[in-house]
């Protein structure tokens, strides 16, 4: 079974602070997704990454960042968190050559 | 742009009976694939049945069932004989040949028992 974790699944940050969220897969896909979910808004893609140090943004990659060093993990930076950004984020990852996506649990992050 | 719209923000349904979640999609594209994800309460997405747009036939998983009229864009999940588990959001999702995997606002399944 194809495994995708994320590093928390609550955070309680304040505005300004810089946050990271992580995401690793096991299963050596070659990409991977970061969105959010607002209810009401469905599920929105902030950045995607196909390979290692690879990445093209999303529909609303304004103030987020991404890092991926290693193929199995991918990292979302929020640099200067705003309470705009208060959301759930989801973490998903995919074989190049299948159109499935597998998702994470899902960070919830509260900005104050 | 492709937009994924699903028109039912809620439905219900009574244990054992079945409901039909509805989807429709706008592309210009010929080859895609849509799929039909659902979230329960625990927030994980677990996928619950794709279809390739170039299959004629619908696809099924047990319980889970597609209508796929690709001229009218639509894209219906139909869930036999519901189960408590069934309960979720069901996300309906298209996919073309790029990496961007496009939503629907979700459906929020309930299921009486």
């Amino acid at each position: 079974d194809v495994k995708v974790t994320q590093s928390s699944r609550y955070l309680v940050k304040r505005t300004g602070e810089k946050v990271f969220l992580e995401c690793v897969q096991d299963m050596d896909h070659e990409n991977m997704f970061w969105y959010r979910q607002d209810p009401g808004l469905g599920l929105r893609l902030i950045y995607f990454s196909y390979d290692v140090k690879m990445k093209e943004k999303g529909d609303i990659p304004e103030g987020y960042s991404v890092s991926r060093e290693k193929k199995e993990r991918f990292s979302l930076i929020l640099e200067s968190a705003s309470t705009n950004q208060t959301s759930m984020y989801l973490c998903a990852s995919s074989l190049w050559h299948q159109e499935t996506q597998y998702f994470g649990p899902g960070t919830r992050l509260l900005v104050l | 742009a492709q937009t994924v719209t699903q028109s039912q923000p809620e439905m219900s349904v009574q244990e054992a009976e079945t409901v039909t979640l509805s989807c429709t999609y706008d592309t210009s594209e010929s080859d895609y694939y849509l799929f039909w994800y659902k979230q329960p309460p625990s927030r994980q997405m677990i996928l619950v049945i794709r279809q390739e747009a170039y299959k004629q036939q619908n696809a099924t998983e047990n319980r889970f069932s597609v209508n796929f009229q690709k001229a009218a864009k639509s894209f219906s999940l139909k869930i036999s004989d519901s189960q408590l588990g069934d309960a979720a959001m069901y996300f309906c999702a298209y996919k073309s040949s790029n990496y961007k995997l496009t939503f629907g606002k979700g459906t929020l399944l309930t299921v009486n028992p």
